[in-house]
C-alpha cells in the first residue's frame, strides 16, 4: 500500500501560471486535507474535504480551488500563482471519525518566481 | 478561537540532557491533542496523542487542563531526535497545528 501519494515532488512556476497538485490516497479514508507549510508559521490548513462530494475552506484558501475527485483523490489548484504561494503542500487524510490520526504525503516543493 | 502555541522556534541540547518542548493551547471545549514529528525528508507523523496516554520512543506528553499546556518531555535525549515537532489540537474535525519547534540533538 503506498499510503498518501503527492504529484509532482517539486514544481517551479513563474507569476500568473496555474497548475493542479495531486494527492491520492489508498487507505479507504474519508476525509482528506491540504496544507501549507512555511518557517516560522506551521501548517496551515488551505482546504479539506470530510467526505466524498464536500469541501471546505481551512485557514487560507484564498487564492486556491480544490476537487474532491472521488474517494481516493483530493486535488489543489493554483489558477494564477503568485510569489506568496511558494510553500511546502503537504496532503493529509483521515478516517473522519473525529480526532483521528492524520496520514500525510511526502509533500509538493512549490516555488513561485 | 483555537490556537497552539510553541514558543521555541529552536530547541538544542546535548547528547543525554533532558529535554522538554512547549505547547500551550487555547480551546473552550474539552481537547484532543497530540504531537506530530517530522524527521529530516520523511513525511510529517504522529508521535503520541494525550488520550492514549501512552510513551512512544522514550517520550511522554500529559494534558494540563489547569495549564492549558501539553509539553513534550523525555529524560534523555538521543541524536536520532533531532527533528521537527509540532504539536497539534483537534476541532470540528480539523487539526489546528502550531509553529513547530526545531530540536537539535548534538553529540
Amino acid at each position: 500500500n503506498a499510503g498518501v501519494t503527492q504529484t509532482p515532488k517539486f514544481q517551479v512556476l513563474k507569476t500568473g501560471q496555474s497548475m493542479t497538485l495531486q494527492c491520492a490516497q489508498d487507505m479507504n479514508h474519508n476525509s482528506m486535507y491540504w496544507y501549507r507549510q512555511d518557517p516560522g508559521m506551521g501548517l496551515r490548513l488551505i482546504y479539506y474535504s470530510a467526505s466524498e462530494g464536500t469541501t471546505d475552506k481551512g485557514e487560507v484558501p484564498n487564492g486556491y480551488n480544490v476537487s474532491r475527485l472521488n474517494k481516493r483523490e483530493f486535488s489543489l489548484r493554483l489558477e494564477s500563482a503568485a510569489p506568496s504561494q511558494t510553500s511546502v503542500y503537504f496532503c493529509a487524510t483521515d478516517p473522519g471519525q473525529g480526532a483521528d490520526e492524520q496520514f500525510f504525503g511526502p509533500g509538493t516543493r512549490l516555488t513561485v518566481l | 478561537a483555537q490556537r497552539v502555541t510553541q514558543p521555541e522556534k529552536l530547541l538544542s541540547v546535548f547528547k543525554g540532557a533532558p529535554v522538554e518542548l512547549k505547547c500551550n493551547y487555547s480551546y473552550s471545549g474539552s481537547p484532543e491533542l497530540f504531537w506530530y514529528v517530522q524527521y529530516s525528508r520523511q513525511r510529517l507523523q504522529l508521535l503520541l496523542r494525550h488520550i492514549s496516554r501512552e510513551s512512544i520512543k522514550g517520550f511522554t506528553a500529559d494534558l494540563n487542563k489547569g495549564e492549558t499546556s501539553f509539553h513534550l518531555k523525555k529524560p534523555f535525549a538521543q541524536e536520532e531526535d533531532s527533528a521537527m515537532y509540532y504539536c497539534a489540537l483537534s476541532t470540528f474535525q480539523k487539526l489546528v497545528f502550531g509553529t513547530g519547534t526545531r530540536l537539535l540533538v548534538s553529540p
